[in-house]
């Protein structure tokens, strides 16, 4: 059963830093990767989503890693800002089977100072 | 687009009572989620549509819950009778079949079981 680990829990920064948020998964057979942002009290917006033929995505500020191989992914925020401040969630899609689902971490809440 | 619309936004009803959560998707949309989040057990697949058709209700947590899609631009999660332990967050999502994938979350709905 894939298991998806996203280590800290928490991490609190001050504005302008660069940071690199952790997600790691048990099962290499994946199909694709994605982060999420989830804002308090709110759905989940999808950031980034790496397929597994790819080595990173990257969009503005945020840039997503890949090695499938050691089953790990990051994303790199540059440039800090206090509006990135949110919980940030890795999710992995199985490669075999028809099923959809993803398998979530249970992600990195992020605060950034201003 | 609208995107995924859920109602309602918040419920609050007494143990045994009958709840009955709603989710629209994204028109054309073939893919649709129902999710569970807590802080315990973070976020959990309960049960996926696919073409209206249930694929995997491995999720579903006992008989109390059940789901249903009658048509493409509505499903319904109903949990009766309702118990305290299961207060959450419920999230409907949706996605396209093929393609990237993406999966797009509604706003969810806060359940409060007393």
């Amino acid at each position: 059963k894939q298991e998806v680990t996203q280590i800290p829990a928490a991490l609190s920064v001050p504005e302008g830093e660069n940071l690199v948020l952790n997600c790691s998964f048990t099962d290499s057979a994946i199909y694709n990767l994605q982060w999420f942002r989830q804002d308090p009290g709110k759905g989940l917006t999808s950031l980034l989503l790496i397929q597994s033929s790819q080595r990173e995505q990257t969009s503005g500020r945020l840039n997503a890693s890949l090695d499938k191989s050691s089953g790990r992914s990051t994303l790199y925020i540059a440039a800090s800002q206090p509006g990135d401040s949110a919980t940030y969630l890795c999710a992995v899609r199985p490669l075999s089977g028809s099923a959809r689902q993803l398998t979530f971490g249970s992600g990195t809440q992020l605060t950034v100072l201003p | 687009d609208a995107g995924v619309i859920q109602s309602p936004r918040h419920e609050v009803t007494e143990m045994g009572q009958e709840v009955t959560l709603r989710c629209k998707p994204i028109s054309g949309h073939n893919s649709l989620f129902w999710y569970r989040q807590t802080m315990m057990r973070g976020l959990e697949l309960l049960i996926y549509f696919n073409n209206n058709v249930p694929i995997d209700d491995s999720g579903m947590p006992e008989d109390r819950f059940s789901a249903k899609m009658p048509n493409a631009s509505f499903s319904t999660l109903k949990i009766q009778p309702s118990e305290p332990r299961d207060s959450a967050v419920y999230f409907c999502a949706s996605s396209r079949v093929g393609g990237q994938d993406t999966q797009y979350f509604g706003p969810g709905t806060r359940l409060t079981v007393l």
